[in-house]
C-alpha cells in the first residue's frame, strides 16, 4: 500500500485566497483525521471522520475552515479565506477505526499564507 | 484538550548512549502510544501499550507504563544518529475517542 497520500506537499498563497488540501487514506481504513502542527501549539486535531461521516469538528478553529469526505478514499480540508496565521503543516492520518487504533500519517502539506 | 505531556522538551546525547523520555497524563487511559517524527515528515507509530500492560519491548525500544502514577517512559538503547527526531506520546481515553498527542520531546543524537 502507498500509505496516506496528501497533496500538495507545499502551498504558498496570498491572504484572502482559498486553499484546498487533499488526502487519500489507506484503503480499508474507516477513520480519517486532519491535524495542524505549529511550533507554538503543537499538533492539534481539527476534525475526524468515521465511515465518511464527520464525528467531531470541535478543533476546527473558525468557520473559515471546512472539511469534507465524499467517499472512503478522499477527503479535503478547505480554508476560505486564508490568513497568515493559518500558516502551518497540515497532516492527514487514517486508522482502522476511531477508537484509539494506530494512526498512519501522511507526509503533510506545508502551507504558507503571505 | 492536551492529555500527554512529554518531558524533557529537548534532549541531546552522544551516539551509543541511552535516551529516556517521559510522558505524564491526567485521566484514565485505554492505551498509550509513542510516535516518532523526523524533520519534515509525518508521525510514525512506534509502539502501543495497553492499560493492563506494564512494559513492552520492540527492538531497541522499551516502553513502561505506570497507571498509578499516570506516566509512561520510552527508552531508546544504544542510540544512533538516525534516532534524531521528535517523539510524541498519545493517549486514548475510554470509549471510541481518538488519540490525544502531547507536544513531544526533541531528541538529538550526536555522532
Amino acid at each position: 500500500d502507498a500509505g496516506v497520500i496528501q497533496s500538495p506537499r507545499h502551498e504558498v498563497t496570498e491572504m484572502g485566497q482559498e486553499v484546498t488540501l487533499r488526502c487519500k487514506p489507506i484503503s480499508g481504513h474507516n477513520s480519517l483525521f486532519w491535524y495542524r502542527q505549529t511550533m507554538m501549539r503543537g499538533l492539534e486535531l481539527l476534525i475526524y471522520f468515521n465511515n465518511n461521516v464527520p464525528i467531531d469538528d470541535s478543533g476546527m478553529p473558525e468557520d473559515r475552515f471546512s472539511a469534507k469526505m465524499p467517499n472512503a478514499s478522499f477527503s479535503t480540508l478547505k480554508i476560505q479565506p486564508s490568513e497568515p496565521r493559518d500558516s502551518a503543516v497540515y497532516f492527514c492520518a487514517s486508522s482502522l477505526s476511531e477508537g484509539g487504533d494506530t494512526q498512519y500519517f501522511g507526509p503533510g502539506t506545508r502551507l504558507t499564507v503571505l | 484538550s492536551q492529555q500527554g505531556e512529554e518531558d524533557p522538551q529537548a534532549l541531546s546525547i552522544q551516539e551509543g548512549e541511552n535516551a529516556t523520555m517521559n510522558c505524564s497524563y491526567k485521566t484514565s487511559i485505554n492505551n498509550l502510544q509513542w510516535y516518532r517524527q523526523n524533520s519534515g515528515r509525518g508521525l510514525v507509530h512506534l509502539i502501543l501499550i495497553r492499560s493492563n500492560e506494564r512494559e513492552k519491548h520492540s527492538g531497541r525500544l522499551r516502553v513502561t507504563l505506570d497507571t498509578s502514577k499516570k506516566s509512561s517512559s520510552l527508552l531508546i538503547t544504544a542510540s544512533r544518529a538516525a534516532d534524531t527526531a521528535s517523539y510524541f506520546c498519545a493517549t486514548v481515553n475510554s470509549g471510541n475517542t481518538p488519540l490525544v498527542f502531547g507536544k513531544g520531546t526533541r531528541l538529538s543524537v550526536i555522532a
